[in-house]
């Protein structure tokens, strides 16, 4: 497709069941964002790919978070044990160029939220 | 302190009317600036970008930055409804130029 398309749109998991969540960003994209965006907030940096490597995953808020891209273009992003603080919305986003480059356009899916019950 | 604030809103003004958005950043080296749009259960796009001190110009559009006050703004003229959403703030920071968001000002445009 043209644009990053995300799987799951919507997901409802009981605490402590583990959730995968998937990205497909637009083909030969190099760079791949996951954004945590809780209600009412902006979204929150939680890790970035380049190609297949995890460059960076600061963001990730626990050791429950994991996060791969083994070929360079689909991403997941798993919850194992989820709690009720991980329900939020799940921004996937790519961009070309490495980073956001100057532009700072990133190009992003139209999410998957997840409602932890 | 977050490294992008702006005032979570809601900014209501009437149609016709210039809606102005506000946002402070902390990070004194940050060179890039962005406004993005998000309507309500979609996701975030680019509107406006912005590098150098003054203003920037796109249609009903005017981006204003002045590095010495760590301050952007997003002035919209001629408000409509469909403008309608939340406006983040966001700049580059940290490794990677990853974008940092503000938590957004919602903007409510009324007939």
């Amino acid at each position: 497709g043209a644009g990053v398309s995300q799987s799951p749109r919507y997901k409802v998991a009981k605490r402590g069941q583990d959730v995968a969540l998937r990205c497909d960003p637009i083909s030969g994209h190099v760079s791949l964002f996951w954004y945590q965006q809780a209600l009412g907030q902006g979204p929150e940096f939680l890790t970035y790919f380049q190609n297949e490597a995890q460059l960076d995953k600061s963001g990730l808020p626990s050791d429950r978070f994991f996060a791969e891209r083994p070929e360079g273009s689909v991403s997941t992003l798993k919850i194992q044990r989820t709690q009720q603080e991980d329900s939020a919305v799940y921004l996937c986003a790519s961009s070309l160029l490495v980073g956001a480059t100057n532009t700072g356009e990133l190009f992003f899916g139209e999410g998957s939220r997840l409602t932890v019950l | 302190q977050k490294e992008v604030e702006q005032n979570s809103g809601p900014l209501s003004v009437p149609e016709g009317a210039i809606a102005s958005l506000n946002c402070t950043y902390s990070d004194r080296v940050s060179q890039s600036f962005f406004w993005y749009r998000q309507y309500s259960g979609k996701s975030p796009e680019l509107i406006m970008s912005i590098y150098s001190n003054g203003d920037k110009e796109d249609g009903r559009f005017t981006a204003q930055l002045n590095k010495a006050s760590q301050y952007v703004s997003l002035l919209i003229r001629d408000s409509q409804p469909s403008d309608s959403a939340t406006y983040l703030c966001a700049v580059i920071g940290g490794g990677y130029n990853k974008l940092i968001f503000g938590a957004g000002t919602r903007l409510a445009v009324h007939p």
